[in-house]
């Protein structure tokens, strides 16, 4: 079985600053995705940046980030110029590349961000 | 728009009761999903569903049930058998089994048990 590992609970970063969150995964799969979802106070669920685990380029969308390390098991996501309206929850996700089968998602616990002034 | 709606938005419950939550997406997708969120836990799959009139048990289907009779439509019934259904709900759809694809959240529904 698959495990995704968020070890920050917590997090707050000055409006204009960047900052990281951490995700470690544990699979013996090789092929998979990762994801990076926001759900802000709204609690809808929007996803911000996906990784194929096939392509060693890191993912960018925009502001946002990944740092993807395969050998060690690790995706974190880089948000830099901090907006208020990054203010939310983080999950990171993981999903084994099958065809055949739905794609199931497994979650971390997430990271709260708080953006401040 | 193209997306993925759930109603209610907020399910109070009495003990005992069945109740259903609505899912329907015009997404054109085949494959649907539910999943729950409980504080200080991440997402957990309830159901899924690959195909119309196809549905597997996800990782805590206990005390709930589904139907898939239609493409657009994923209803999710919270049984009286659901020891603690208090928590928040999302359904969730992606392209299908032919592809290993991001999957679409809706809005959430917010079950409270009385």
């Amino acid at each position: 079985a698959q495990t995704v590992t968020q070890s920050q609970p917590e997090m707050s970063v000055q409006e204009a600053e960047t900052v990281t969150l951490s995700c470690t995964y544990d699979t013996s799969e090789n092929n998979y995705y990762l994801f990076w979802y926001k759900q802000p106070p709204s609690r809808q669920m929007i996803l911000v940046i996906r990784q194929e685990a096939y392509k060693q380029q890191n993912a960018t969308e925009n502001r946002f980030s990944v740092n993807f390390q395969k050998a060690a098991k690790s995706f974190s996501l880089k948000i830099s110029d901090s907006q208020l309206g990054d203010t939310a929850m983080y999950f990171c996700a993981f999903m084994l590349a099958y065809t055949g089968t739905a794609s199931k998602l497994t979650f971390g616990t997430g990271t709260r961000l708080q953006v401040t002034l | 728009d193209g997306g993925i709606t759930q109603s209610p938005k907020y399910l109070f419950r009495k003990e005992g009761q069945n109740v259903t939550l609505s899912c329907e997406q015009n997404l054109n997708h085949d494959a649907m999903y539910w999943y729950r969120q409980d504080p200080g836990q991440g997402l957990r799959l309830i159901y899924y569903s690959q195909i119309v009139n196809d549905f597997q048990k996800g990782d805590i289907a206990e005390g709930y049930s589904v139907s898939r009779e239609k493409k657009e439509s994923f209803p999710l019934t919270v049984t009286s058998a659901q020891k603690n259904p208090t928590a928040f709900y999302l359904c969730a759809s992606s392209m299908g089994i032919a592809y290993t694809d991001t999957q679409y959240f809706g809005p959430g529904t917010r079950l409270t048990v009385l």
